[in-house]
């Protein structure tokens, strides 16, 4: 079955500070996989997803099939980047989308 | 513009009885899902339907069940409530061609 493991559920990183919000996951098929953020009272909403390799709001993040990971990264942490953010896979002919447990950002000023 | 709605907003309700937690979108997606939203274990999914009179279960449909009788609408029916439905509800509906989910603002149930 599949699974996808956000190992901190909270992060705390200075202004300025690069960030990485880790994600592994576990799929024996070949995966689609996501990162969805939820700002503070706002909806859920897509933030990128690993086949269109674009960079968004300066996050950015790799397919690791080695490692089975795909952390996100922003070299220069925003106050605004502060938010809920969720690891996603996408499995299987059903296209079924599993979410992991969620890392709570935090950028101090 | 094309959206997800969800109501009400906010419920509280009583151990037994029964609630539906509506789902409405307008962007035409086939695929709709339900999700609840708890600390400690993010999103999990209760139902989903990829389109009408297909309705699955998820990984927590227990004392849940939902039906798709069109296109827009999703209601999630909490048969006899209980304190551990406590919880934040999303619905969303997914664009086809790249996987993206929509989601509404969420349902938040306290069940007492």
């Amino acid at each position: 079955a599949q699974r996808v493991t956000q190992p901190e559920k909270l992060l705390s990183v200075f202004k300025g500070a690069p960030v990485e919000l880790k994600c592994n996951y576990s799929y024996s098929g070949s995966p689609e996989l996501f990162w969805y953020v939820q700002y503070s009272r706002q909806r859920l909403q897509l933030l990128l997803r690993h086949i269109s390799r674009e960079s968004i709001k300066g996050f950015t993040a790799d397919l690791n099939k080695g490692e089975t990971s795909f952390h996100l990264k922003k070299p220069f942490a925003q106050e605004e980047d502060s938010a809920m953010y969720y690891c996603a896979l996408m499995s299987g002919s059903a296209r079924q989308l599993t979410f992991g447990s969620g890392t709570q950002l935090t950028v101090l000023p | 513009d094309a959206e997800i709605t969800q109501s009400p907003r906010h419920k509280i309700t009583e151990t037994g009885r029964q609630v539906t937690l509506a789902c409405h979108q307008t962007w035409n997606h086939n695929n709709m899902f339900w999700y609840r939203q708890d600390l400690g274990h993010g999103l999990r999914l209760i139902h989903y339907s990829y389109g009408v009179q297909d309705t699955n279960k998820g990984e927590v449909s227990d004392g849940y069940s939902v039906s798709r009788s069109n296109t827009e609408d999703l209601p999630l029916t909490l048969e006899s409530a209980a304190s551990s439905q406590t919880s934040v509800y999303f619905c969303a509906s997914r664009e086809t061609a790249t996987g993206e989910l929509f989601f509404g603002e969420g349902s938040r149930l306290t069940v007492l």
